[in-house]
């Protein structure tokens, strides 16, 4: 089946710094990526979705200038959380999608910042 | 905007006992997905619906669609203890490609 693959799966970083999160398509092109934030005990909450090759669609609140997100290849999306605060700390999933592949997460990235 | 609640939020059950969570969206929907995620965990896809009236079984699951396409249910019967965790409904909007998440159902089973 479709596999994704997400990295790193847990980071700790000081306040101010950035953290970048990849996400894999590994056996299949995926046309469409998704990324989620989930907090403790919520659910998932969409905060964008990214085509290969064309900028990021974002989530109303979600500010494109904190999350930045590079689609550069058909397998490969990017999230960076730039000046990364304390309420910024959450479980990150990404999703990928192509035609007959349905939806795969990816295992997530825990992220805490201090 | 677009909406897709669950209920309810969490169930404490005996083990062996049944367990049904449902999902209501605000607008119909083109399929509905539910997932499992264990705690620490990321969600793992269950299974899909697409047509009205859809019911599915996976063992112990029975996962129906509801006519209308505005809600759906899951049921676990006889739960287990490795039946817990929190269970999500994700529905796809008619001409959206975005995949919605419910607020999910936490479930926790008493051995």
């Amino acid at each position: 089946g479709a596999v994704v693959s997400q990295h790193p799966s847990w980071v700790i970083c000081k306040s101010g710094t950035s953290v970048k999160i990849e996400c894999r398509s590994l056996d299949f092109q995926a046309t469409t990526m998704f990324w989620y934030r989930q907090f403790p005990k919520q659910s998932l909450m969409l905060m964008a979705t990214s085509n290969e090759g064309s900028k990021a669609t974002y989530e109303q609140g979600v500010e494109k200038d904190k999350f930045l997100i590079n689609h550069a290849s058909l397998t490969l999306s990017t999230l960076t959380v730039t000046s990364a605060h304390p309420e910024d700390s959450s479980f990150y999933i990404c999703s990928a999608t192509a035609f007959n592949y349905g939806y795969t997460f990816g295992s997530g990235t825990r992220l805490t910042v201090v | 905007g677009q909406q897709v609640m669950q209920i309810p939020q969490y169930q404490h059950v005996q083990e062996g006992e049944d367990f049904t969570t449902y999902c209501n969206s605000s607008t119909t929907l083109s399929n509905i997905q539910w997932y499992k995620q264990r705690p620490g965990g990321h969600p793992v896809f269950l299974i899909q619906l697409v047509k009205s009236g859809e019911v599915k079984k996976q063992k112990r699951l029975t996962f129906q669609f509801g006519e209308a396409k505005k809600n759906s249910s899951l049921h676990i019967t006889a739960t287990q203890t490795t039946d817990v965790g929190t269970y999500f409904c994700a529905g796809l909007m008619d001409s959206s490609y975005k995949l919605i998440f419910g607020s999910g159902t936490r479930l926790l089973v008493r051995p």
